[in-house]
């Protein structure tokens, strides 16, 4: 079975452009998170969601971020405009939910972006 | 609200040998579950091991065990005959029952596994 599919793995842009991060969870999950990596904050969850709605988007730095999940097999991460203190590693991970504690996130491959 | 620590930056261990990475967490809720993710030099994150707070035995998985105290509020995760591709940062979380597995993560211990 495929994981979770992130693309790009790897971004290198400039500051002021938009950038779009892909996420497709695994079949049958139905919660998607979106996480970023840095060496200061360490993994910090963005947003996540629950059947396609966003449940808790408190840990989205600011109106620069966006994140859309149109359907159960993908979502979007929109930074708009980037700057260079957004240059991190983004993970998607999903899980299913029904409400059993051992129920596991799984992580994509997470995407490499460098704001120049 | 929920807190991880981890209080070993790097650890040093030789291969073949067992290890402990420590992690203590905080709540005041009385279901939750800890994880354990490795995240290798090329970045992906890799789920471990899961422990429950009301599971009556300490997790294993392969050469995984968690050492799991409650009222102590540790859950360390123990590599037993560690090998050279462990190499790796490890890290501890912390799920949140009210939201939808939610994770909380500690900031990661570096293991090193010598020849």
């Amino acid at each position: 079975d495929a994981g979770v599919i992130q693309s790009p793995r790897h971004e290198v842009t400039e500051m002021g452009q938009e950038v779009t991060l892909r996420c497709k969870p695994i079949s049958g999950h139905n919660s998607l998170f979106w996480y970023r990596q840095t060496m200061m904050r360490g993994l910090e969850l963005l947003i996540y969601f629950n059947n396609n709605v966003p449940i808790d988007d408190s840990g989205m730095p600011e109106d620069r971020f966006s994140a859309k999940m149109p359907n159960a097999s993908f979502s979007t991460l929109k930074i708009q405009p980037s700057e260079p203190r957004d240059s991190a590693v983004y993970f998607c991970a999903s899980s299913h939910s029904s409400g059993r504690p051992g129920e596991t996130q799984y992580f994509g491959p997470g995407t490499r972006l460098l704001v120049l | 609200a929920q807190k991880i620590t981890q209080t070993q930056p790097g650890m040093f261990v030789q291969e073949k040998e067992a290890v402990t990475l420590d992690c203590t967490y905080d709540t005041s809720d009385p279901s939750y579950g800890l994880f354990w993710y490795k995240q290798p030099s090329s970045g992906e994150m890799i789920f471990l091991i899961y422990q429950g707070s009301y599971d009556q035995q300490n997790a294993t998985e392969g050469r995984y065990s968690l050492n799991f105290q409650k009222a102590r509020k540790s859950a360390n995760l123990v590599i037993s005959a560690s090998q050279l591709g462990d190499s790796a940062m490890y890290f501890c979380a912390m799920r949140d029952p009210w939201g939808f597995q939610k994770l909380v993560f500690g900031t990661g211990t570096r293991l090193l596994v010598s020849p």
